[in-house]
């Protein structure tokens, strides 16, 4: 998988719109951005997922710019239910590959 | 509808002890994982199995054995624990071979003494 680079953590107000920004620049042309959400004492759950350009869904909109060498997560109107570990993983569809790893995501902290 | 479970929840083991952990999927998946978190740190891949019959290693698969015992179960075994094997284990599932909507369990919390 692609090496990504995203924020140790961040901090949000209840009701603010929060964007995480990942950064992969070695992306290949047939791989992916997934984006996974993991509450603590849980396995992470899958939110989004897409290619190019923005991607929404009824959790989350995903914005991948032309170059794809980056891609950022928007949640709308976050709560303190959104307060979690959000991992971007970069890779192809069939990853089969021994080195795939979730890396240490972006915790993410909302303050009421 | 289960999804993906997992037993035990919790376990304890003495240094060189062996047990093996249980995941199970009711969606029909094809494919199915185990990761290891350790604290403060992302998912790391131990074993996979793209489909049923076929194992494959991950990133961290010295001191386990899995074994996919039909389409449904995907068990792993730990034969001589060690400290360094205290973690989260998770247990996950996908449809086919692809590295997003994998589906986890909720996890198995085994510390080693």
């Amino acid at each position: 998988l692609a090496k990504t680079t995203q924020p140790i953590s961040m901090d949000s107000y209840e009701g603010q719109e929060v964007n995480i920004t990942c950064s992969h620049n070695n992306i290949a042309t047939n791989d992916y951005i997934t984006w996974y959400q993991q509450f603590p004492s849980q396995g992470p759950r899958f939110i989004i997922q897409g290619y190019k350009t923005k991607v929404t869904n009824e959790v989350a909109s995903l914005f991948i710019p032309a170059d794809r060498k980056s891609s950022t997560l928007s949640l709308p109107r976050v709560s303190l239910s959104d307060t979690a570990v959000y991992y971007c993983l970069v890779g192809g569809r069939n990853f089969g590959n021994e080195k795939l790893t979730f890396g240490t995501g972006t915790r993410l902290t909302i303050i009421p | 509808n289960a999804g993906v479970t997992q037993t035990p929840k919790f376990q304890v083991l003495k240094t060189g002890q062996s047990m093996t952990l249980q995941c199970a999927q009711d969606m029909n998946h094809n494919s199915m994982y185990w990761y290891r978190q350790d604290p403060g740190m992302g998912l790391r891949l131990i074993y996979y199995s793209a489909s049923e019959g076929t194992t494959d290693k991950g990133e961290v698969p010295n001191g386990y054995n899995v074994s996919r015992l039909n389409k449904r179960e995907f068990s792993l075994r730990l034969e001589s624990a060690a400290p360094s094997q205290t973690s989260v284990y998770f247990c996950a599932s996908s449809e086919v071979h692809l590295v997003y909507e994998q589906y986890f369990g909720p996890g198995t919390r085994l510390t080693v003494t």
